[in-house]
């Protein structure tokens, strides 16, 4: 079972690039999630879905984008990378509402220099 | 949702049990307690939900007395490879996303 994926694993970006962080689930799941985490932090939430068309912000939404047009995939945009970005970054998903096992990906490891 | 607080870190030695106890002051009566473990470089994993008094899976146990205002995620008999970040939260059906506080890093020794 593929579970959540992401990808890539690791990237390095210079400032001002733009890139999509790559997110899959192959679970069926309504609920999709970003989250960031920064060294030594929690996870802090960047935007959500709670179904295909459907993204609102978290709390950290500022310099992401994301759109859902699959229940599948739910790909984060960074329009143009400051070294602020420079996090690790966790895609999650669950079947509806948070209150179930949300699962989560490996991470992508990104840096801004 | 309700915030909540917990231990920044906890040492414990293999074989012992490790009791992690989670304050939640403010928590509604629709909300749940949900912990989830994280090691280092991986995503985090649910361990256990409860609402009120006792849960317990092949993993470990959650206690929350009546009140609910806390509650103590129990692992008996921990090994090395139960070093990890614990984090307590506080969940419900009302659509809201996973809110992490700092969570408490365990570190187990030989």
């Amino acid at each position: 079972n593929a579970g959540v994926t992401q990808t890539p694993k690791f990237q390095v970006l210079k400032t001002g690039q733009s890139m999509t962080l790559q997110c899959a689930q192959d679970m069926n799941h309504e609920y999709m999630s970003w989250y960031r985490q920064d060294p030594g932090m929690g996870l802090r939430l960047i935007h959500y879905s709670v179904g295909a068309g459907i993204t609102d912000q978290g709390e950290v939404p500022n310099g992401y984008n994301v759109s859902r047009s699959t229940t599948e995939d739910f790909p984060l945009r960074l329009l143009s990378a400051a070294p602020s970005q420079t996090s690790v970054y966790f895609c999650a998903s669950s079947f509806r509402e948070m209150n179930t096992e949300a699962f989560f990906g490996q991470g992508t490891r990104l840096t801004v220099v | 949702l309700a915030k909540t607080t917990q231990p920044i870190s906890m040492d414990s030695y293999e074989g012992q049990e490790v009791n992690i106890t989670c304050s939640h002051n403010n928590i509604a009566t629709n909300d749940y307690i949900t912990w989830y473990q994280q090691f280092p470089s991986q995503g985090p994993r649910f361990i256990i939900q409860g609402y009120k008094t006792k849960v317990t899976n092949e993993v470990a146990s959650l206690f929350i007395p009546a009140d609910r205002k806390s509650s103590t995620l129990s692992l008996p008999r921990v090994s090395l490879s139960d070093t990890a970040v614990y984090y307590c939260l506080v969940t419900n059906n009302a659509g809201n996303m996973l809110t992490f506080g700092g969570g408490t890093r365990l570190m187990v020794k030989p």
